[in-house]
């Protein structure tokens, strides 16, 4: 079956400009996550929804970060005023019911110029 | 401050030997741990877990050890072969916060033929 799949897969934007990041999960998975990796180091988790609502979002860098997920499956990341530290992969994952197993997808890389 | 580390950023194994990558941990909360492997360009995918209230699980060539008093896991991976290269990620998680993964940052395996 298709797994977790994110678009764009790249994404280059200037500094200051808005961008929105979409994530399809797996169908049937109740939980969404969103983590950012920066270069070298492991995923850091950013927001977590179970259905349609955001269930933990204490990962949000600030309030140029933002995501929805209104008909509990499609989630966009959004992000305003980028800046060139939020240069990252962002990931997204999915799992049934909030389970211990998080499938990802490949990501979509970032760049702020 | 980091809450999973993996001191090891790199590991080169003789294909045929074991691998053991490490981890550690300082949140006494978390209650399940996870090891994701990721290649170039592809989402993490998930390898082996292990609950808190065991301290070993095997699953082919893949082990994985809890010790909670030390707060220390570790993967084994016997026989390593070519292509277990990739880099290795330990993760962590609390039942009760809706499984957001903390992970560590990361140890890039490289088993030569």
């Amino acid at each position: 079956g298709a797994g977790v799949s994110q678009t764009p897969s790249n994404k280059v934007t200037e500094k200051g400009k808005y961008v929105e990041l979409r994530c399809d999960p797996i169908s049937g998975h109740t939980a969404l996550y969103w983590y950012r990796q920066s270069l070298g180091q492991g995923p850091e988790f950013l927001i977590y929804f179970q259905g349609t609502g955001a269930a933990d979002d204490s990962g949000l860098p600030n309030d140029r970060f933002f995501a929805v997920r209104p008909e509990g499956s499609v989630s966009t990341l959004k992000i305003q005023r980028t800046e060139r530290g939020d240069s990252a992969v962002y990931l997204c994952a999915s799992s049934p019911n909030g389970g211990n197993e998080q499938f990802f997808g490949p990501g979509t890389r970032l760049t702020v110029l | 401050d980091q809450q999973v580390k993996q001191n090891s950023p790199s590991l080169s194994v003789q294909e045929g030997r074991i691998s053991i990558l490490n981890c550690d941990y300082t949140n006494s909360m978390f209650d399940y741990f996870l090891w994701y492997k990721k290649y170039p360009a592809e989402g993490p995918t998930f390898l082996i877990s292990i609950s808190s209230i065991k301290d070993k699980n095997e699953d082919g060539r893949f082990t994985v050890f809890l010790n909670k008093s030390a707060k220390h896991l570790s993967l084994h991976i016997v026989p390593s072969q070519p292509g277990d290269s990739a880099v290795y990620f330990c993760a962590a998680s609390k039942h009760n916060a809706g499984n957001m993964l903390t992970f560590g940052g990361g140890t890039r395996l490289m088993v030569k033929p």
